[in-house]
């Protein structure tokens, strides 16, 4: 089992510009959450995409899309981005009808806007 | 607002030691606590996920408990090693309806163990 898979791993962008970053979940989960920290902060939730459609969404603006795959991969959208949106993404996947929801997670994209 | 919080910030102990991390929530909708390492510059490993049901789990060296009542979890650490040396996050696992599986993160501890 692979586990959580993001990509790329590291990313340099210029301001204005539009990003992509791409999650692969753990074999089995249905679910995948997309996290930003910034540097010496804990994660902070952008969204959750269970059944390709957006099921809740944290306090982010609507810069910040999403998408989730039949095969239930997904991708993470930042358009205009900002020098702000410099930070760890991190990907987490589950199954959402169980009782633990426990979430794993990948190794995190690098995401350097300059 | 929920609000996870820990303490300490920050710890430095010699090898050896056994040590407390705490974590506290605010949320009475918190329901599961998860606890993870993170590496610098890495992604989060989960350690143990205690679910509303238990009181405490255990996995080799490592022992979270947690009391939802107080909005208290712990991660107890035994004999501590320099490979242990990384940042503890706790995480609090929403139960609330739309919000069921949201994870909401703790600044964290930053542990150093040092030879």
């Amino acid at each position: 089992d692979a586990g959580v898979t993001q990509s790329p791993t590291h990313l340099i962008k210029t301001r204005g510009q539009q990003v992509t970053l791409r999650c692969s979940p753990k074999s089995g989960h249905d679910t995948v959450s997309w996290y930003q920290q910034a540097l010496g902060q804990g994660p902070q939730f952008i969204f959750q995409y269970y059944e390709e459609e957006e099921r809740q969404r944290g306090n982010f603006p609507d810069r910040f899309s999403g998408h989730q795959f039949p095969n239930y991969s997904s991708e993470l959208n930042v358009n205009a981005l900002l020098l702000g949106d410099s930070a760890l993404y991190l990907c987490a996947s589950s199954v959402l009808r169980t009782s633990g929801a426990e979430a794993f997670f990948g190794q995190g994209t690098r995401l350097t806007v300059v | 607002k929920q609000e996870v919080t820990q303490i300490p910030a920050a710890l430095s102990v010699p090898e050896g030691e056994n040590l407390v991390l705490n974590c506290s929530f605010t949320d009475s909708a918190i329901y599961n606590l998860q606890w993870f390492r993170q590496d610098p510059g890495k992604g989060l490993t989960s350690l143990l996920l205690i679910q509303s049901s238990q009181r405490e789990q255990t996995s080799g060296r490592l022992n979270a408990s947690l009391d939802k009542s107080s909005g208290r979890s712990t991660l107890y650490i035994a004999a501590s090693q320099p490979g242990d040396s990384a940042t503890y996050l706790c995480a609090g696992i929403n139960a609330g309806g739309t919000s069921y599986g949201k994870l909401t993160f703790g600044q964290g501890t930053i542990l150093t163990v040092h030879p």
